[in-house]
């Protein structure tokens, strides 16, 4: 069975400071990792997701997420956050077909 | 393009009610799914679909049934409604072919039970 883990339920940066939002993934199989991002009221948007390609995954608004097999992680940045990055943060974790799994999500905050 | 549309945005409901939330995508996916949102643990996969006529149990399907008609459609149905089930429901919708498909998702469901 697979399963991911979001180690923080909230990270709070200041605006132009960089972004570390982390997810662990466990899997039987080569997973599919994808982050999404839920801003409020809204519906989860895919931010990123790595496939058995690169390593290093860029995906929209500057976020970026680097695979680390021996480490089993699959951790989002950005270099400078910005106000409208506020929202929360989900790892999701595919093993085949019908089953995705999605961590707790990360809540993230910006201050001005 | 509409993408994935739910309806209805809201609803309340008194216990032992019972209610269909609609869904509906426009992109011919032949995934559908319904998973609910619950504070601190993320989404939930309630029920799922691989297309008209194939449905299958996710991970929490008490209280819950679907159906799967058409491509376009997959309603889901509260038989009679409990506290327990006050959440916030999506429908995603995704291509099938791949595991490395992304999931669309709607702009969910707010559900109270009473």
């Amino acid at each position: 069975a697979q399963s991911v883990t979001q180690l923080d339920s909230h990270v709070s940066v200041s605006e132009g400071t960089p972004v570390l939002l982390r997810c662990n993934y466990s899997s039987s199989y080569s997973p599919s990792l994808f982050w999404y991002v839920q801003h409020p009221n809204k519906g989860l948007q895919l931010l990123l997701k790595y496939t058995s390609a690169a390593t290093l995954v860029k995906g929209i608004n500057g976020f970026e997420a680097e695979f680390k097999k021996s480490e089993t992680s699959f951790h989002l940045t950005k270099p400078s956050a910005h106000m409208s990055d506020a929202a929360e943060y989900f790892c999701v974790v595919r093993a085949n077909n019908n089953d995705m799994r999605f961590g707790a999500g990360t809540r993230l905050t910006v201050k001005p | 393009n509409a993408g994935v549309t739910q309806t209805p945005k809201f609803q309340v409901l008194k216990t032992g009610q019972s209610m269909t939330l609609q869904c509906a995508q426009d992109m011919n996916h032949e995934y559908m799914s319904w998973y609910r949102q619950d504070p601190g643990m993320g989404l939930r996969l309630i029920h799922y679909s691989v297309g008209a006529g194939i449905t299958d149990q996710g991970e929490v399907p008490n209280g819950y049934n679907v159906s799967r008609s058409t491509t376009e459609d997959f309603p889901l149905r509260l038989l009679s409604a409990a506290p327990s089930q006050t959440s916030v429901y999506f429908c995603a919708s995704s291509r099938k072919t791949s595991s490395t498909g992304e999931l669309f998702f709607g702009e969910g469901s707010r559900l109270t039970v009473l």
